[in-house]
């Protein structure tokens, strides 16, 4: 079955950038994502949809800040400008096998 | 724009059954081919799928979880609901509803391109916080 790896956490600091990664098991190059951000006390909002050739749609009212790219079977979330309410958990999450399939998330912290 | 409120009881007793509401406002929940999904994130934890329904009534819903839930949709209340049966401390957590969208692609398996359709959730509610205990 297929499987979304994140890492549990990742840090940068104000106005910097930061790249989280999402990797999807073997055998699995060609599916897309979609990228999520939870903020404290908050319900999750999609970030944007993510193609295996690197196309990405964003969600509704998502800036251009949040930016995304693919390479093989790893799907990226690149942040610039970092702003406080950047500090957040981010998921990345697919539909395989008619379930919805989302990686452990990846803490963000903002320096 | 479509907006979606979960409510229910905040606290259920072990092997009760949990029961939650999903009211969607902004969009009727009968609207084209809309899925509805249920998502629970237990403490500290992460995000964890529970099921969906469509508007046609079919479902889908995790293994892990089948036997003990049933979504359902009341069309008159533009509601989404969500039943859990014979519940644990496992199952304390924050629940979201959301709304799945269809998408395609291009899946290839070796040489071989097929267009195949996948699903993401574009709109979630704030969720609503259980505790069994």
């Amino acid at each position: 079955q297929l499987v979304l790896t994140q890492s549990p956490s990742a840090s940068a600091s104000l106005g910097a950038s930061v790249k989280l990664t999402c990797t999807l098991s073997s055998g699995h190059r060609s599916y897309p994502i979609a990228w999520l951000q939870r903020q404290p006390e908050k319900g999750p909002r999609l970030l944007m949809k993510l193609d295996s050739d690197g196309s990405l749609t964003r969600g509704g009212g998502i800036p251009d800040r949040f930016s995304g790219s693919s390479s093989g079977t790893e799907r990226y979330l690149t942040i610039s400008s970092l702003q406080s309410e950047d500090e957040a958990d981010y998921y990345c999450q697919t539909w395989d096998s008619d379930i919805h399939i989302f990686g452990g998330g990846t803490k963000l912290t903002v320096l | 724009q479509v907006q979606l409120r979960e409510s229910g009881p905040g606290l259920v007793k072990p092997a009760q059954t949990l029961s939650l509401t999903c009211t969607v406002s902004g969009g009727s929940i009968s609207s084209g081919n809309n899925y509805w999904s249920w998502i629970r994130q237990p403490a500290g934890q992460g995000l964890e799928w529970i099921g969906r329904i469509e508007t046609s009534g079919n479902t889908n819903y995790n293994p892990s979880l089948q036997g003990r839930v049933t979504i359902s949709l009341d069309t008159s209340k533009n509601q989404v609901s969500l039943k859990l049966s014979f519940v644990t401390a496992a199952d304390t957590g924050v629940y979201y509803c959301a709304r799945d969208r269809k998408a395609i692609f291009t899946l290839i398996r070796g040489m071989v391109g097929t267009n195949t359709y996948y699903y993401y959730m574009d709109v979630w509610g704030t969720g609503t916080t259980v505790t069994v205990s």
